[in-house]
């Protein structure tokens, strides 16, 4: 059973505009979470992470949200620009270990 | 900046066939990983190896097993290639003391 979900597969937003990512998982073990972008015919590349102590991190356009209490996180990227557009996974790992578990992805067009 | 590398980004073999596919990191990593991404189930963990000659089993290894006699290199290996396993495979690499992976680029493994 699917642990981390992504519940929507696509977002197209206007240049400019605001992109929020949404991810739901359904363990509270989780302890620490990752978003990872991936171009086509590319692995996917590191973007920012949170740890389940805090509830935002950011980083220039991009910040991360955690609500732990209803087990949800959202990426939040402003301003948006072309080339955000690429599908994005957000991971989340259960106390000490080395797994991460994966969401399904959803793939973000920024349109110009 | 941290490469990791796959054998070949695509790859055609038959039903039964024995498939190797190689991974190389150059950043002395401790940790490395396989997955496949397959559309609507997001990267799912096949193993991981947190050091030489260890390995753990990861969300779905029925039908694979991997190797990994060199620090930087990891293997995985289909002992009887199967139709189902026709997916993208995807290697990862980490520091032990860090969360975020370093993806290869994939391999496109058809089975016939």
């Amino acid at each position: 059973d699917q642990q981390v979900k992504q519940n929507s597969p696509s977002l197209s937003v206007q240049e400019g505009r605001i992109s929020i990512l949404n991810c739901d998982y359904t363990n509270s073990m989780f302890d620490y979470f990752l978003w990872y972008k991936k171009y086509p015919a590319e692995g996917p590349t590191f973007l920012i992470s949170i740890s389940s102590i805090k509830d935002k991190n950011e980083d220039g356009r991009f910040t991360v949200f955690l609500n732990k209490s209803a087990k949800h996180l959202s990426l939040h990227i402003v301003p948006s620009q072309p080339g955000d557009s690429a599908v994005y996974f957000c991971a989340a790992r259960e106390g000490a270990g080395n797994q991460f578990y994966f969401g399904t992805g959803t793939s973000l067009t920024v349109i110009p | 900046d941290v490469k990791v590398t796959q054998s070949s980004r695509y790859l055609v073999k038959r039903t039964g066939e024995k498939v190797f596919l190689e991974c190389v990191q150059d950043m002395d990593h401790e940790n490395m990983f396989w997955y496949r991404q397959d559309p609507g189930l997001g990267l799912r963990l096949i193993y991981f190896s947190y050091d030489v000659k260890m390995k753990e089993k990861g969300d779905i290894p029925e039908g694979y097993s991997v190797s990994r006699e060199k620090k930087e290199r990891f293997s995985l290996i289909l002992e009887s290639a199967s139709t189902n396993q026709t997916s993208m495979y995807l290697c990862a690499s980490s520091l032990w003391s860090k969360h975020e992976q370093y993806f290869g680029p994939g391999t496109r493994l058809t089975v016939t």
